[in-house]
């Protein structure tokens, strides 16, 4: 099955710097990957996703990107804010099979003002 | 509002004393699953479901059972619970065909087996 390797596992910045997080996959049927971000005792919640078919989306402050030959997609969050402190788990599937979805370990980020 | 809806949230309970966690979704979602948190293990999908009557097994099924005997409810079962399922437990749901994988997950259910 999808094996998704997710790093660094904890990341701290300063506030207004950028902070990337990436993840590799091992399937290379995979063609979906969205981000979730988990607050401190909350949900995971979507923040954005991106599909095979195109190589890099943005919103706002965040960013992914997708490098299909080398099996590896990346976020990037610019011009960091204490809000952005979370958990995030990147995550890989075949798309239309919800059921499939395989979560890296995640990414604790520390944004300190 | 569409929301997923588990409970309880919060439960402590003795090894071997079954019990079961409820999953509701309003959304007519199709899919459904079952997630257990660690720390340092990230989501790890326990069963899922593709719709009634459909369930299978995820990443780690021992110990625990699911139905499908209704479109909006997904129960978790711990027949007999061990110290080793304390663990922090989310539900989930997605629709099918487009817009599948967007995961709805519930507030989590916070399991200590003592």
């Amino acid at each position: 099955g999808e094996n998704v390797e997710q790093h660094p596992s904890t990341l701290s910045v300063q506030e207004g710097d950028s902070a990337v997080i990436k993840c590799t996959y091992s399937d290379s049927a995979s063609n979906y990957f969205p981000w979730y971000k988990q607050e401190l005792g909350k949900r995971p919640q979507l923040i954005i996703d991106i599909r095979s078919n195109v190589g890099e989306k943005k919103d706002q402050r965040i960013a992914v990107t997708l490098n299909k030959t080398a099996k590896h997609f990346s976020l990037h969050i610019t011009e960091t804010q204490p809000e952005d402190s979370a958990v995030y788990f990147c995550a890989a599937s075949i798309s239309n099979s919800g059921y499939a979805l395989n979560f890296g370990k995640g990414t604790s980020l520390l944004v300190t003002p | 509002e569409a929301q997923v809806t588990q409970n309880p949230r919060y439960l402590i309970t003795v090894t071997g004393k079954k019990l079961t966690v409820t999953c509701s979704q309003n959304m007519n979602h199709e899919y459904m699953s079952w997630y257990r948190q660690d720390p340092g293990l990230g989501l790890r999908q326990i069963y899922y479901s593709m719709n009634v009557e459909v369930t299978d097994k995820g990443d780690v099924p021992e110990g625990y059972k699911v139905s499908r005997k209704e479109k909006r409810n997904f129960p978790l079962i711990l027949e007999s619970p061990s110290p080793n399922q304390t663990s922090l437990y989310f539900c989930a749901s997605s629709l099918k065909g487009h817009g599948a994988n967007v995961l709805t997950f519930g507030a989590g259910s916070r399991l200590t087996v003592l």
